[in-house]
């Protein structure tokens, strides 16, 4: 079946740091990936997705890529910011059609200190 | 931009309790969804509805569980008879269209305590 893991938190970093927080998944056919972020107090939101291998998908300075050779979606952000602080959770779609939604991690609490 | 609405935003309740969980997903979406997260574990899903019917559903999701669409805005999620281990966040998430790559909106969740 679908799964995806990625790395435990929380991960605790300074402003302007350099970000990966790894992601990798295992599923039959091509999924498509998906990097949601969830604030204190909100809801789940979509950052970023990417549908096919090789694709990079971007958002508010974030990037995913698509590597199906390693089977992997890391996301990475050149320099975090405090407002960056959240949960991050990677998920894959591969209903083919069907409506069992998303598979998601764990997700990763990511703290970033002024 | 458009957002899915849950209430309440906690739930307490007592063993062997029915609780019922509400939400409201976007006016124009036709797709409907209950996740929830255990604390420390995976979001994991529950149910899809679609057209008044339940599309797919989980293992999780068993005879304890229901789903409905009472009138043309509310979305709910009943657990007739709590269990312990039913504490977790409960998410709603709702979809305008139906494919691998599309969106889903999410609410900011009912966490569920059961005691």
């Amino acid at each position: 079946g679908n799964s995806v893991t990625q790395m435990e938190g929380p991960v605790t970093l300074s402003e302007e740091a350099f970000l990966t927080i790894n992601c990798t998944y295992t599923a039959t056919g091509y999924p498509s990936l998906f990097w949601y972020v969830q604030y204190p107090g909100e809801g789940l939101q979509l950052l970023l997705k990417a549908t096919k291998a090789d694709d990079k998908g971007s958002n508010k300075g974030f990037e995913a890529t698509y590597r199906k050779e390693t089977t992997s979606f890391h996301l990475e952000k050149g320099s975090v910011q405090v407002s960056d602080s959240a949960v991050y959770f990677c998920a894959l779609s591969n209903s083919g059609g069907g409506a069992d939604g998303l598979t998601f991690g764990k997700g990763t609490h990511l703290i970033i200190q002024p | 931009e458009p957002e899915v609405t849950q209430t309440p935003s906690h739930q307490v309740t007592q063993m062997g309790q029915e609780v019922i969980l509400r939400c409201v997903p976007i006016s124009n979406h036709l797709y409907f969804y209950w996740y929830r997260q255990i604390l420390g574990q995976k979001v994991e899903f529950l149910v899809s509805f679609y057209n008044n019917e339940i599309s797919e559903k989980s293992e999780i999701f068993d005879d304890q569980f229901s789903v409905e669409r009472p009138d043309g805005s509310n979305f709910t999620l009943k657990i007739r008879s709590t269990k312990l281990e039913d504490s977790a966040m409960y998410f709603c998430a709702s979809s305008q269209l139906l494919g691998q790559g599309e969106k889903l909106f999410f609410g900011s969740g009912t966490q569920l305590s059961v005691l």
